[in-house]
């Protein structure tokens, strides 16, 4: 079965520090994979989406990166935080195929002082 | 430019009740999926359920089903018989074919709480 792991679940970090968060998916090859960011009480925005390994597009600009090492993981990082990156983070991946849904990872609360 | 807008920011039902929430959507593409997730207080992201717009017949889940008008672009969820558990915040989201790989675009999203 086809699975996404997310870590960490809850993150407070200082203003200027650097930030790196990771995503695997299990039972899947080659799947597309996504980065959104949720404000508090707010819909989701698209950040990153790669569909390949080194593949990836960013759909905003923003103090943010996002890096594709392996098929099955995906790293959203910065080199120092601003207090506008709160918020939560969710990671995505897709089976090719449309008429698959996007499965989401549990999230991690992202909360800088 | 693809857009998803749900009007209603929030939306209350009683326990075994129904209820429905509206979406509308806009795109230029022929060849698009809808669906809608639930996002309880855990903040999870849920599927509940889909629609490819080439079929006309409404998608049903248990008690889930959409009223899908593709000429209106109007993609409204009811859940029939209410339960405290459906409270969450629901999202109505659409991707389309062509070189979108898969990217989805959401709604701003309807808190509904079901009150016992």
């Amino acid at each position: 079965s086809q699975t996404i792991h997310q870590w960490p679940a809850t993150l407070v970090q200082p203003v200027g520090s650097p930030l790196s968060l990771e995503c695997t998916v299990e039972g899947t090859s080659n799947p597309n994979l996504y980065w959104y960011r949720q404000a508090a009480g707010r819909g989701l925005q698209l950040l990153f989406y790669s569909v390949g390994i080194g593949q990836i597009s960013s759909e905003v600009p923003q103090n943010l990166s996002a890096s594709r090492p392996q098929d099955r993981q995906f790293i959203l990082s910065s080199k120092k935080l601003l207090l506008s990156d709160s918020g939560f983070y969710l990671c995505a991946y897709l089976d090719r195929g449309l008429n698959q849904p996007q499965h989401f990872g549990d999230g991690t609360r992202l909360s800088i002082l | 430019a693809q857009t998803v807008t749900q009007s209603q920011p929030e939306m209350s039902v009683q326990e075994a009740e129904t209820v429905t929430l509206s979406c509308t959507y806009d795109t230029s593409e022929n060849n698009y999926y809808l669906f809608w997730y639930k996002q309880p207080p855990s903040r999870q992201m849920i599927l509940v359920i889909r629609q490819e717009a080439y079929k006309q017949q409404n998608a049903t889940e248990n008690r889930f089903s959409v009223n899908f008008q593709k000429a209106a672009k109007s993609f409204s969820l009811k859940i029939s018989d209410s339960q405290l558990g459906d409270t969450a915040m629901y999202f109505c989201a659409l991707t389309s074919g062509g070189t979108s790989y898969g990217k989805l675009t959401f709604g701003q999203g309807t808190i509904l709480t079901v009150h016992p």
